[in-house]
């Protein structure tokens, strides 16, 4: 089973402040997800990178993908407290495209402090 | 239009007894997963359905698992004899076919086993 570690575990900023987490595994993954999960809801899709090298960006979010695609960050700029949340990322297993099973980590629960 | 929804949206059990959780997927969908989400780990990969059949069942933790899914659409995932450690949030998700299509997912349904 591939496994995704997620950094830190536990984040606490104040509005306006950046932050970046972390998504590391020792094997490689063919695409990797970002989702953010709210209390009593069921995570939220972000975003999907599939290339190595990749970066993509999502308003005040970007996301990269690792060259060797085994590892993902996640850059917040100018925090909000709507940002609040854990943010999970998932791992597609297998060869990619005809494969279904996500590796999900533990996540970074995110708190921004108005 | 309707997203995933899933009942109860809480399940409070005895130990020993069984206990079914529902999954309406969105209309169209043909693939659907369940995970289970427990304290402070990630999402538990527990079984995917394409359609009515479900190639791959290996994420569930035990026989007292099981789970079906009839007509293309409703899912019902059955534990029986419940244990303590089975105490957690089982979260639903529906795609449109396998592979690397975004997955929706429910709200879950959070289990206590007393």
């Amino acid at each position: 089973t591939q496994l995704l570690e997620q950094s830190p575990q536990f984040l606490s900023i104040q509005e306006g402040e950046n932050l970046t987490v972390y998504c590391n595994s020792s094997s490689v993954f063919s695409s990797l997800q970002w989702y953010r999960q709210e209390p009593g809801e069921g995570p939220v899709l972000l975003v999907t990178v599939v290339t190595g090298g990749e970066v993509k960006k999502l308003k005040r979010l970007t996301f990269q993908f690792g060259d060797a695609r085994k590892d993902s960050s996640l850059h917040i700029t100018a925090a909000q407290p709507g940002d609040t949340g854990l943010y999970l990322c998932a791992g597609e297993e297998g060869s990619g495209g005809s494969n279904y099973k996500l590796t999900f980590g533990k996540g970074t629960l995110l708190t921004v402090n108005p | 239009g309707a997203g995933v929804s899933q009942s109860p949206s809480n399940k409070v059990t005895e130990k020993g007894k069984d206990v079914e959780l529902r999954c309406d997927p969105i209309s169209g969908h043909t693939a659907l997963y369940w995970y289970r989400q427990s304290l402070g780990q990630g999402l538990e990969f527990l079984i995917y359905f394409q359609g009515n059949s479900a190639p791959d069942k290996s994420g569930l933790p035990s026989d007292r698992f099981s789970a079906e899914r009839t007509g293309g659409s409703v899912s019902t995932l059955t534990i029986q004899r419940t244990q303590q450690e089975d105490s957690a949030v089982y979260l639903c998700a529906s795609s449109h076919r396998g592979g690397l299509y975004e997955q929706y997912f429910g709200p879950g349904t959070r289990l206590t086993v007393t």
